[in-house]
């Protein structure tokens, strides 16, 4: 069956260190893989995606993530956290052929950076 | 604003009642997605349509529930004969699908449904 795992319910770091928020799939064939944050009341918001090549993904607010093909991981990171990046956060895959958009999420992390 | 919306945003409602929920995609995308997050959990599939074909239906969505998108833009979920368990937040996504490149889902900002 195909998966996602985000190890960790809860992140804590500090304002100004790195931060890395962990995920792990399994999937048969190409994974693209997709983070999304949510903030309390309000619905999802896409972070960034990978579809195919470069194995570091940029996105929105100075996020990235790094796929390991290996590994079967894709964890999210910041150079330097801030107070307003404590949220929660979604790691999903998308599944099936290119006629099956569905995502499978992973049980969300909640990032807390403190000042 | 451009972005995916939804309405209601909060309802709240008896067991046993009918409720309905509309979401309004994000102009000229063709597929919208809804899905159903329950507290400490991530979102769940519950069933999408490309245009006005509902192309696939989650076990999640018992006879109980039905979707539609007549004209192919916005969307409603109706759920009959509700129950406590049904309780949750409902999203709505929508993303423009011309290749077999993923597309991306943009959400709305969900509807709590809360039945007493």
């Amino acid at each position: 069956a195909q998966s996602v795992a985000q190890p960790e319910d809860q992140v804590n770091v500090a304002e100004g260190n790195p931060l890395t928020v962990k995920c792990t799939y399994s999937v048969s064939g190409n994974p693209y893989l997709f983070w999304y944050v949510q903030y309390p009341n309000r619905g999802l918001q896409f972070l960034l995606k990978y579809i195919t090549g470069d194995n570091l993904v940029k996105g929105s607010y100075g996020f990235e993530a790094e796929f390991n093909k290996s590994q079967t991981s894709f964890h999210l990171k910041k150079p330097s956290a801030l107070v307003s990046d404590s949220a929660l956060y979604f790691c999903a895959v998308r599944v099936g052929s290119s006629n099956t958009g569905k995502l499978i999420f992973g049980q969300g992390t909640t990032l807390q950076v403190k000042p | 604003d451009t972005g995916v919306s939804q309405d209601p945003r909060h309802k709240i409602t008896k067991r046993g009642q009918n409720v309905t929920f509309r979401c309004d995609p994000i102009s000229e995308h063709n597929r919208l997605y809804w899905y159903r997050q329950t507290l400490g959990q991530g979102p769940e599939f519950l069933t999408y349509f490309q245009n006005e074909a509902q192309l696939e239906k989650s076990r999640l969505l018992s006879d109980r529930f039905s979707a539609e998108r007549p004209k192919g833009s916005f969307s409603t979920l109706e759920i009959q004969r509700t129950e406590q368990g049904d309780s949750a937040m409902y999203l709505c996504a929508s993303s423009f699908q011309i290749s077999a490149v993923a597309d991306t889902q943009y959400f709305g900002p969900g509807t709590r449904l809360t039945v007493l």
